[in-house]
């Protein structure tokens, strides 16, 4: 079974920084990887998939970029709405990662 | 547009069952796969199994499997996902969220339902 941890758990920044989340797999997903965005309350929404695709509608701020074991969630200059809990996810078992919570310093 | 409603807020005992639909609009409803997922409150997403709403093919997470059953009517474009044998650990917010191309990422999702499970 494919395990994927994230990192770090939180991550505290002000707006208009960068961030950069991680998330590793336990064996080689290709570059089946998709990222989530949930803010409070809400459904999750989904950001990139394939790694490094963004999905409909979603600000060019946001990047994906790995392939195999270590991805990666950018996004370039933090905007107020952009705090949030992000979400990795592989597709072969359909598992996500345990979160990473993205909040305002 | 692409739409998915989910039905409303449900209060059971442990070992009742649950059935959750999820009303499908804005696109073919038998050309995407429907999943389900669960978040556990303060917790992370956990992914419980899909249906193709075509065939009516199953696939469900090892955890699940003889607990959770996917059926849909595609009369009406609605999906259901119900679980038995309910413990107050599958208290939860259940989403469905449809498929894209194919490849198990998951857009757009309902709103979600919240169960209870409690004496």
């Amino acid at each position: 079974e494919i395990v994927l941890t994230q990192s770090p758990a939180t991550l505290s920044l002000s707006p208009g920084e960068r961030a950069t989340l991680s998330c590793r797999a336990s064996q080689s997903v290709s570059s089946y990887l998709a990222w989530y965005q949930q803010k409070p309350g809400q459904a999750p929404r989904l950001l990139i998939y394939d790694a490094s695709n963004r999905a409909t509608g979603i600000p060019a701020r946001f990047s994906g970029s790995g392939s195999g074991t270590d991805f990666t969630l950018t996004i370039s200059s933090l905007e107020p709405e952009d705090f949030a809990v992000y979400y990795c996810q592989q597709r072969s078992n359909c598992h996500f990662g345990q979160g990473t919570r993205l909040e305002i310093k | 547009q692409v739409q998915l409603v989910q039905s409303g807020a449900e209060v059971k005992k442990p070992g009742a069952s649950v059935k959750v639909s999820c009303k499908a609009s804005g696109y073919t409803f038998t050309g995407y796969y429907m999943h389900w997922v669960r978040q556990a409150p303060g917790q992370g997403l956990e992914w419980m199994g899909r249906i193709n709403p075509n065939s009516g093919g199953t696939n469900y997470a090892q955890k699940f499997q003889g607990r959770v059953t996917m059926t849909r009517d595609t009369s009406i474009s609605t999906a259901y996902m119900e679980l038995s044998r309910l413990r107050s650990d599958d208290t939860a917010v259940y989403y469905c969220a449809r498929d894209v191309l194919w490849r198990n990422w998951f857009d757009p999702w309902g709103q979600g339902t919240l169960v209870t499970v409690s004496s």
